[in-house]
């Protein structure tokens, strides 16, 4: 079956870090670019981050400024975000999801971060 | 970049068509794909429109997209209207430096 479990969320204080894993099974892993996307509590879907299946090209959603790092580890199949300096904008559900031709075709259930004192 | 508007809420009753837009601020419709997606309450994302009109095979065929250049927006036209449609729908597309953007979404109602 294929799969994405995320892990790694939980309640942080603002300032503070977290990384986040999504554990893939089921496919081939390093065929595939993967992706980060967030939805705040009640908002809309927020692409964070993608990296190739390679690492070679990684991009991120301008607003972060730098905060949020993505990487992959293609012999663990496992897809990993560090967020730093965290703020209560960064509260939100963060899903994982395989691309596949532009397609965000498989997504995890999401991991919930929360940002408060 | 650019952002891809949507209205924020559609309600119809069962059996009717209803069509969702996705207005893109600049840059062309044509010139990345757009894909649909349906969120469930509850429920994670799944992919019902991909390459601006092509469907899953696991999606009924009540659900099709289409593209305008003259008003540069996206559609997602749903027929036959059931209460299992009742969710929120987000358009997707990217720029050309591979970034990916949703449109806010839109809340369906099947009345």
């Amino acid at each position: 079956e294929v799969q994405l479990v995320e892990s790694g969320g939980g309640l942080v204080k603002p300032g503070g870090s977290l990384r986040l894993s999504c554990a893939a099974s089921g496919f081939t892993f390093s065929s595939y670019t993967m992706t980060w996307v967030r939805q705040a509590p009640g908002k809309g879907l927020e692409w964070v981050s993608s990296i190739s299946s390679s690492s070679n090209y990684i991009y991120y959603v301008d607003s972060l400024e730098g905060r949020f790092t993505i990487s992959r580890d293609n012999a663990k199949n496992s897809l990993f975000l560090q967020l730093n300096s965290l703020r209560a904008e960064d509260t939100a559900v963060y899903y994982c999801a395989r691309v596949s031709a532009g397609v965000f075709d498989i997504w995890g259930q999401g991991t919930l971060v929360t940002v408060s004192s | 970049n650019f952002m891809l508007t949507q209205p924020h809420s559609v309600s119809e009753s069962p059996g009717k068509t209803i069509t969702i837009s996705c207005t893109r601020s600049s840059g062309d419709i044509a010139g990345n794909p757009i894909q649909w997606y349906q969120q469930r309450p509850g429920s994670v994302p799944t992919i019902v429109i991909y390459e601006d009109n092509q469907r899953p095979s696991e999606v009924p065929d009540r659900f099709s997209g289409s593209i305008d250049r003259s008003s540069n927006s996206a559609s997602l036209i749903i027929s036959g209207l059931k209460t299992e449609d009742e969710a929120d729908y987000y358009c997707q597309s990217s720029d050309r430096f591979n970034h990916w953007v949703f449109g806010g979404g839109t809340k369906l109602t099947v009345l």
